[in-house]
């Protein structure tokens, strides 16, 4: 298994309708993450987890809503999306979050589309 | 917040030629990340730099960290075409180690 992966990696939706995006880790960390990544902006952090516990919410609008079941799965579910959501959602995985030289990893993404 | 400058915003180069890019933080750095990505797909991890004068390669990539003047360069000897990509240096800082990103450089390689 690749160490992190992401469902799907395309998704087309839209604005009213409910989505979900799924990202899997197999590499024994205990910190999940989600990003996004839009065209012409430096990579910007969303959510973070430590062993399940949201530990940051980087004032993300609540029609994102993460869900983080167990270390290895992280979800994100999406409701009433806007057009300019329009974007690369990136999972990315650690050893622990809040230290020092700690490596992420990232999954492929999924490139969402809201029409 | 952490603020990250990369230089230059994309390149094109020659294969076979060598390149250099740039990093620049506004403050100081903890880590430093370099990552490789392709269009509109994950980000691949390069290698990781601690301490200031430390240097690592990767393959035909090397990376520096110059500590005092909070910059990271990036080297790619006798530049291939499976170069091209961006190339995004991330960095840590502040008190919970938050890792934010530069916007990216852009390689083209031609053949």
């Amino acid at each position: 298994e690749t160490g992190v992966t992401q469902t799907p990696r395309h998704l087309v939706m839209g604005m009213t309708n409910k989505k979900s995006l799924k990202c899997e880790q197999h590499l024994g960390h205990n910190a999940m993450y989600w990003y996004k990544q839009s065209a012409k902006k430096p990579l910007e952090l969303m959510f973070v987890y430590n062993f399940k516990e949201q530990t940051e919410n980087n004032s993300v609008p609540s029609r994102f809503s993460p869900e983080c079941p167990n270390s290895s799965h992280l979800f994100l579910h999406l409701h009433t999306l806007q057009p300019e959501d329009s974007a690369l959602y990136l999972c990315a995985s650690s050893l622990l979050s809040g230290r020092a030289q700690d490596t992420q990893y990232f999954g492929p993404g999924t490139r969402l589309t809201v029409l | 917040s952490q603020e990250l400058e990369q230089s230059p915003q994309s390149l094109i180069v020659q294969e076979g030629k060598n390149l250099t890019i740039n990093c620049t933080s506004s403050k100081t750095l903890y880590g430093l990340y370099w990552y490789k990505q392709k269009y509109g797909e994950g980000l691949i991890f390069l290698m990781m730099l601690q301490k200031g004068g430390e240097e690592k390669s990767h393959e035909k990539i090397t990376a520096k960290l110059d500590e005092k003047k909070q910059q990271s360069s990036l080297h790619i000897t006798a530049s291939q075409p499976s170069h091209a990509g961006i190339y995004l240096c991330g960095a840590q800082g502040g008190s919970n180690y938050k890792l934010t990103f530069g916007k990216g450089t852009l390689l083209t390689v031609n053949p």
